[in-house]
């Protein structure tokens, strides 16, 4: 079974305007920890933000947030504001255990800003 | 603090020959992985090292494939006798002993073509 769901293959979002990128996830374990990265047409993977499933606050980093709804198991990913150097692919991810590293990662989201 | 590197930054190779791939993590980062990502999909991951030790491969590894990191620093990833289904990114990361422990922050990439 897929351990992380991105639905959305592309989106297209006005600059200035917020875009909502949707993530599900799938997972037994009680303690996991979630993250976004950003791969530009450079290739690197950028980190953007983290979420533990103890914590009790949503994740925050600048303009990157991430509405984290643990029964739904989804962790979608908030960008305002939305600046042309945006346009990436963005993929979220997924550790799972204490003791494990490894990150599972979706199919990924293609985000076009439109000036 | 330089991030995490990788060399080269593109191979091409014909098939049945053997390639080797360098990574530089960040330093005093002591874990570090590998990951393999192909065309449109998420990075999957492959192998994982803390200090000197390989702590996990995955089934994705097989024989063909080697992972090392003989003194805790840089780590080599060879194929041997390349195959066409070879061609992908293949995405080194680190992350830190202490603070955000399991954040994963990733170098360039190398892309690998097997013709």
């Amino acid at each position: 079974a897929q351990k992380i769901t991105q639905t959305q293959p592309g989106m297209f979002v006005q600059e200035k305007e917020a875009v909502t990128l949707d993530c599900t996830y799938d997972t037994s374990d009680p303690s996991y920890g979630l993250f976004w990265y950003k791969q530009p047409s450079s290739g690197e993977m950028i980190f953007l933000i983290y979420q533990g499933s103890y914590d009790q606050q949503n994740a925050t980093e600048g303009r990157y947030s991430l509405n984290f709804q643990k029964a739904r198991k989804s962790a979608n990913l908030v960008i305002s504001a939305s600046q042309l150097g945006d346009s990436a692919m963005y993929f979220c991810a997924m550790r799972e255990g204490q003791g494990d590293y490894k990150l599972s990662f979706g199919a990924g989201t293609t985000v076009t800003v439109r000036a | 603090d330089t991030g995490v590197s990788q060399n080269p930054r593109h191979k091409i190779t014909k098939r049945g020959q053997n390639v080797t791939f360098r990574c530089d993590p960040i330093s005093e980062h002591n874990r570090l992985y590998w990951y393999r990502q192909t065309l449109g999909q998420g990075p999957e991951f492959l192998t994982y090292f803390q200090n000197e030790a390989q702590l996990e491969k995955s089934r994705l590894l097989s024989d063909r494939f080697s992972a090392e990191r003989p003194k805790g620093s840089f780590s080599t990833l060879e194929i041997q006798r390349t195959e066409q289904g070879d061609s992908a990114m293949y995405l080194c990361a680190s992350s830190p002993r202490a603070g955000r422990t399991h954040t994963q922050y990733f170098g360039p990439g190398t892309r690998l073509t097997v013709l």
